[in-house]
């Protein structure tokens, strides 16, 4: 069936340095695929997202990458701050119209001074 | 804008007490969802509302059930609130209508700050 899920659960970095994290997904046909992040205490908030038809989107200081022939999608962070350490999601749409989302589990990235 | 507001922020319940969490939105948006998040997990999905007078099951409904007051709030009702069900709750919401093509809205969910609950 339709999954989302994580490869690391915490990934610790130090300020200034990128950060990769890693998200697989089970369902080929999946088109579309968001990337939220969540503080402590607060709602996830979107980061940035990616169709199918597309190998890589920038954002400000992100990059998601899409590998369609691993089903793997990853988030790249340059030049971390304290201001990204939070838990970070991956999440899919789930077929049938009614608009609904599949979240993983999440990854913690947590950075050092 | 507010955005996606929730209240209460904290509550705490004693086992067998009933409750409502209130969730409201004011982007004209369609589509409301509740979600449960606990501990090292992901978000579950409880309920979901893709229009106005509509409410359907998600992954893991039992023990709760929800109105669509109408097209700006949804509510959620623990009505025998058991220690299971001590979890943080969002509630969000998203612009498309049902079966609305890929490409004429965004599949993005704005999330609410969240309830935490806790049942003794």
């Amino acid at each position: 069936g339709e999954s989302v899920g994580l490869h690391l659960p915490t990934l610790s970095v130090q300020e200034g340095d990128n950060s990769i994290i890693n998200c697989a997904y089970s369902n080929s046909a999946s088109d579309y695929f968001i990337w939220y992040k969540q503080e402590s205490g607060k709602g996830p908030q979107f980061i940035i997202d990616i169709r199918s038809n597309m190998d890589k989107r920038q954002g400000q200081r992100v990059t998601v990458l899409l590998n369609k022939t691993v089903k793997h999608l990853s988030l790249q962070i340059a030049a971390t701050q304290p201001g990204d350490s939070a838990v970070y999601f991956c999440a899919e749409p789930t077929s049938g119209g009614y608009n609904k989302l599949i979240f993983g589990a999440g990854t913690r990235l947590a950075v050092h001074p | 804008n507010a955005g996606v507001t929730q209240t209460p922020k904290f509550q705490v319940l004693k086992t067998g007490q009933s409750m409502t969490l209130q969730c409201a939105q004011d982007m004209n948006h369609n589509s409301m969802y509740w979600y449960r998040q606990d501990p090292g997990m992901g978000l579950r999905l409880i309920y979901y509302s893709a229009s106005e007078g509509t409410t359907d099951k998600g992954e893991v409904p039992n023990g709760y059930n929800v109105s669509r007051l109408n097209k700006r709030e949804f509510s959620l009702r623990l009505e025998s609130a058991a220690p299971s069900q001590t979890s943080v709750y969002f509630c969000a919401s998203n612009p498309r209508r049902f079966g609305q093509r890929a490409g004429q809205a965004s599949y993005e969910q704005y999330f609410g700050p969240g309830t935490r609950l806790t049942v003794t």
